[in-house]
């Protein structure tokens, strides 16, 4: 079945460690999100890409940094800049522009 | 500057009656306007999408929403409430003006099923 893989599923970090989570789509789309869910919040996005070997920041992108060398492949590293990274995070893909997002099953990250 | 609103954070309906979860928004373009649920602990699933094609939206799981452009609003409903429809809803837009692909999402409404 295609789908979106994230891992790992739950993730602790201690402090000022850089942490990397995992996110591989086999949909075949071109671009690829992520995005970070806090509780009682709606999604914000943190990182798009488009296509390969690029992408572009978005509204929270201060503390994470990102990787596309790959089309099925949108790692994102949460940096010891990131000073509350405790949340939800959600990763998404689609065909291209304005087409439906399709989300994998999230990683939930913890202090220790 | 595209948004949207979501008038109730919390619905609580019984098993059986009707559900109605409601939506705003603002754009000042054509809206792409989609509904997605998250159960707890998981991503989140497409219900439906609007994009302009026809005003009344059927979506999987006995889901539909109408897009009313005169008031600007996109409420999703349901007849008759199952138990496992208990989960958080998103009304979401996408953001055209930003050529980007962004989705920008409500806050999100949580739904009760009481047996």
């Amino acid at each position: 079945d295609g789908g979106i893989t994230q891992s790992p599923k739950y993730l602790f970090r201690k402090e000022g460690q850089n942490v990397t989570l995992s996110c591989e789509q086999n949909l075949n789309h071109d671009a690829m999100y992520w995005y970070r869910q806090d509780p009682g919040q709606g999604l914000r996005l943190i990182y798009y890409s488009q296509i390969v070997n690029d992408f572009q920041k978005g509204d929270i992108a201060e503390g994470y940094s990102v990787s596309r060398e790959k089309k099925e492949s949108f790692p994102l590293t949460v940096t010891s800049a990131q000073k509350n990274p405790t949340a939800f995070y959600l990763c998404a893909s689609s065909l291209g522009q304005y087409q439906p997002q399709h989300f994998g099953d999230g990683t939930r990250l913890s202090i220790l | 500057a595209q948004s949207v609103t979501q008038l109730d954070s919390h619905v609580s309906v019984s098993e059986g009656t009707p559900v109605l979860l409601r939506c705003n928004y603002s754009s000042s373009y054509s809206p792409s306007l989609f509904w997605y649920v998250q159960h707890p602990n998981k991503g989140l699933q497409l219900l439906l999408k609007y994009t302009s094609a026809a005003t009344l939206v059927k979506g999987i799981n006995g889901f539909e929403a109408e897009f009313k452009k005169s008031e600007t609003s996109f409420h999703l409903t349901k007849p008759s409430a199952h138990m496992s429809d208990a989960a958080e809803y998103f009304c979401v837009v996408s953001d055209v003006s930003s050529n980007t692909g962004k989705l920008i999402f409500g806050q999100g409404t949580t739904l009760q099923v009481k047996p």
